[in-house]
């Protein structure tokens, strides 16, 4: 199968500073990862298409000076909360899509609480 | 725009009964449909899948069948366990990994 790690799993930081969530795809090579937003007892909502070696493509309505995403090679991309305040906790969660394959393979998530 | 509508839950069972979890979708062109189902503090696990009219996707004991005539994609399970208790989402793809999710229905199987 194709395994996809994220990483932290759960994170509290103050209010003001960043926090950089990491998505990996161990055994298969991803051009594109994608971040997703999830509120508690919503469903997912797409943040941003990551694509490597190219700037990400966000959403209407998502901030791309707050949220920054790089994808720096082919199995990493990261995304870093800046300036995190409390209405920014929330659970993340990224996936990869692997070629030829008509599925997306889901990183475990990421719980972030600003405090 | 595509979207997905599904029945709003909790959905509560007694173990051994039947469960089904109506999806459906708009979509402009010839998406794929995917169930998927979250355990409580876990990511998203693909429960099944169909990539045309008329697949059916199963998988541990779920079915689901892509009805291009009725643009649903109903999840059914004919037994369900304790363990089956979960949030389950429908979700379409138009484009690779680029997913658009229902808002989720949670399911609670009691003893």
């Amino acid at each position: 199968g194709a395994v996809v790690s994220q990483h932290p799993s759960w994170v509290i930081c103050k209010s003001g500073t960043s926090v950089k969530i990491e998505c990996r795809s161990l055994d298969f090579q991803a051009t594109t990862m994608f971040w997703y937003r999830q509120f508690p007892k919503q469903s997912l909502m797409l943040m941003a298409t990551s694509n490597e070696g190219s700037k990400a493509t966000y959403e209407q309505g998502v901030e791309k000076d707050k949220f920054l995403i790089n994808h720096a090679s082919l199995t990493l991309s990261t995304l870093t909360v800046t300036s995190a305040h409390p209405e920014d906790s929330s659970f993340y969660i990224c996936s990869a899509d692997r070629q030829g394959i008509t599925e997306a393979f889901f990183g475990q998530g990421t719980r972030l609480t600003v405090v | 725009g595509d979207s997905v509508t599904q029945m709003e839950g909790p959905v509560t069972l007694s173990e051994e009964a039947f469960l089904t979890i109506n999806c459906t979708y708009t979509a402009t062109g010839y998406p794929s449909l995917f169930w998927y189902v979250q355990y409580p503090g876990e990511g998203l696990q693909l429960l099944l899948k169909a990539t045309k009219a008329d697949d059916k996707g199963s998988n541990k004991g779920f079915e689901a069948t892509y009805r291009k005539e009725t643009t649903s994609f109903h999840l059914e399970k004919g037994s369900v366990q304790v363990s089956d208790s979960a949030v389950y989402f429908c979700a379409l793809s138009d484009s690779w990994g680029k997913l658009q999710f229902g808002a989720g229905t949670q399911v609670v199987v009691t003893p």
